[in-house]
């Protein structure tokens, strides 16, 4: 069985600028959310997909966007990037099949700077 | 105010002690408590759920829910230096579909041979 997986690993950009992050869900999981992580925080939900579509959003401007593809690969893209977006980025997936309890598993995290 | 609250440690114990880690939170809808162990340049693992109030036991793990306090602990009995880590303490509404869990900011343990 294979894992989450995000790419890349690092990346370094300036302000204003656009940036596009990846992440291959685990096999079987239909559901993608995409969390921001802080240096000393923990993780603040952004949005969640599921079979394409937006499923739920946290507090982010709408620069934050993302994406689900049929094989139910998902990619975040922010526009105007700002100092403050410099985080680690964790993509989780999991499978909604109609129990109570779905956990999500997280893939390593994608280290965002802006400079 | 935060959602949930927990100490930032850091947290130094000798090998073999007892840790108690602890959160607070203030949102009476929250039914699912979870914690997570979240390892240098990596992400988070799930290490435990609890569904409404009471204890969880899984090993040298126990994790327990006080609604009626809003508070939440998670014990580790013989701890390893292997265990040292940021130790997330995670809360949400519902765990189905759009869910969002909300995390604490994490308390760091280091576990001393």
């Amino acid at each position: 069985e294979t894992g989450v997986t995000q790419s890349p690993t690092h990346l370094i950009k300036t302000r204003g600028q656009q940036v596009t992050l990846r992440c291959s869900s685990q096999s079987g999981h239909n559901t993608v959310s995409w969390y921001q992580q802080a240096l000393g925080q923990g993780p603040q939900f952004i949005f969640q997909y599921y079979r394409e579509e937006e499923n739920g959003r946290g507090n982010f401007p709408p620069r934050f966007s993302g994406l689900q593809f049929p094989n139910y690969s998902s990619e975040l893209n922010v526009n105007a990037l700002e100092l403050d977006d410099s985080a680690l980025y964790l993509c989780a997936s999991s499978s909604l099949s109609g129990r109570a309890y779905n956990e999500q598993f997280f893939g390593p995290g994608t280290r965002l700077t802006v400079l | 105010q935060k959602e949930v609250e927990q100490d930032p440690g850091p947290l130094s114990v000798p090998e073999g002690a007892i840790v108690s880690l602890n959160c607070t939170y203030s949102n009476s809808a929250f039914q699912y408590f979870m914690w997570y162990r979240q390892y240098s340049r990596k992400g988070p693992e799930l290490l435990m759920y609890t569904y409404s109030s009471g204890n969880k036991e899984d090993g040298r793990f126990t994790a327990q829910v006080d609604k009626s306090s809003k508070y939440i602990s998670l014990f580790i009995r013989d701890s390893q230096p292997s265990d040292s880590a940021t130790y997330l303490c995670a809360m949400s509404a519902r765990y189905s579909s759009a869910s969002k869990i909300i995390f604490g900011s994490g308390t760091r343990l280091s576990i001393r041979p």
